[in-house]
């Protein structure tokens, strides 16, 4: 099992740009969602989804939108990109309220 | 909303002594969680509380949730190197949002 995957590991984007940050699991884990770590502020929530066409908003939801058309995947889209979402981000799924399995990490550097 | 606060922010220790993180949230929690971020990793589960008053232990590490169901702490007795990283409690408030508290970061001297 690949566990949560996450593409890409570093990204650079210049202000205004669009990306997509991609999140897969495939352990079947109903639950899934994004976070961003930033120096001295711990993990904040972005957006969550408890399941396919379900998905609500975190701490931190402006500038960011997610979908879930599948069970296994939650991309993460950024509009227009402000050097305020330079981050690392994380994408976790778990089978309920419990153990949170995160992949390896998005770095994102916005200029 | 839903806030959870940890301290302290940063400790450094001589290797052999303990180390104590503590996690306060603004409310009741359904359950909390520890994890544990080594240096350019990614978090890694280390338990989870559900009950109130519940203390559960990993070998040197104890993990504490207060009898409100608002508190929580991980005690290390007598760090080893390989202890060093950053600690995070996580609450959920029981729908599915678990939010972390900032952590604290472990640094071990030999």
């Amino acid at each position: 099992n690949a566990g949560v995957t996450q593409t890409p590991k570093f990204q650079v984007l210049k202000t205004g740009q669009s990306m997509t940050l991609q999140c897969a699991q495939d352990m079947n884990h109903e639950y899934m969602s994004w976070y961003r770590q930033d120096p001295g502020m711990g993990l904040r929530l972005i957006h969550y989804s408890v399941g396919a066409g379900i998905t609500d908003q975190g701490e931190v939801p402006n500038g960011y939108n997610v979908s879930r058309s599948t069970t296994e995947d939650f991309p993460l889209r950024l509009l227009s990109a402000a050097p305020s979402q330079t981050s690392v981000y994380f994408c976790a799924s778990s089978r309920g309220t419990g153990e949170l399995f995160f992949g390896e990490g998005s770095r994102l550097t916005v200029l | 909303g839903q806030q959870v606060m940890q301290i302290p922010q940063y400790q450094h220790v001589q290797e052999g002594e303990d180390f104590t993180t503590y996690c306060n949230s603004s409310t009741t929690l359904s359950n909390i969680q520890w994890y544990k971020q080594r240096p350019g990793g990614h978090p890694v589960f280390l338990i989870q509380l559900v009950k109130s008053g519940e203390v559960k232990k990993q070998k040197r590490l104890t993990f504490q949730f207060g009898e409100a169901k608002k508190n929580s702490s991980l005690h290390i007795t007598a760090t080893q190197t390989t202890d060093v990283g950053t600690y995070f409690c996580a609450g959920n408030t029981g729908g599915f949002k678990t939010i972390f508290g900032a952590g604290t970061r472990l640094f071990v001297k030999a």
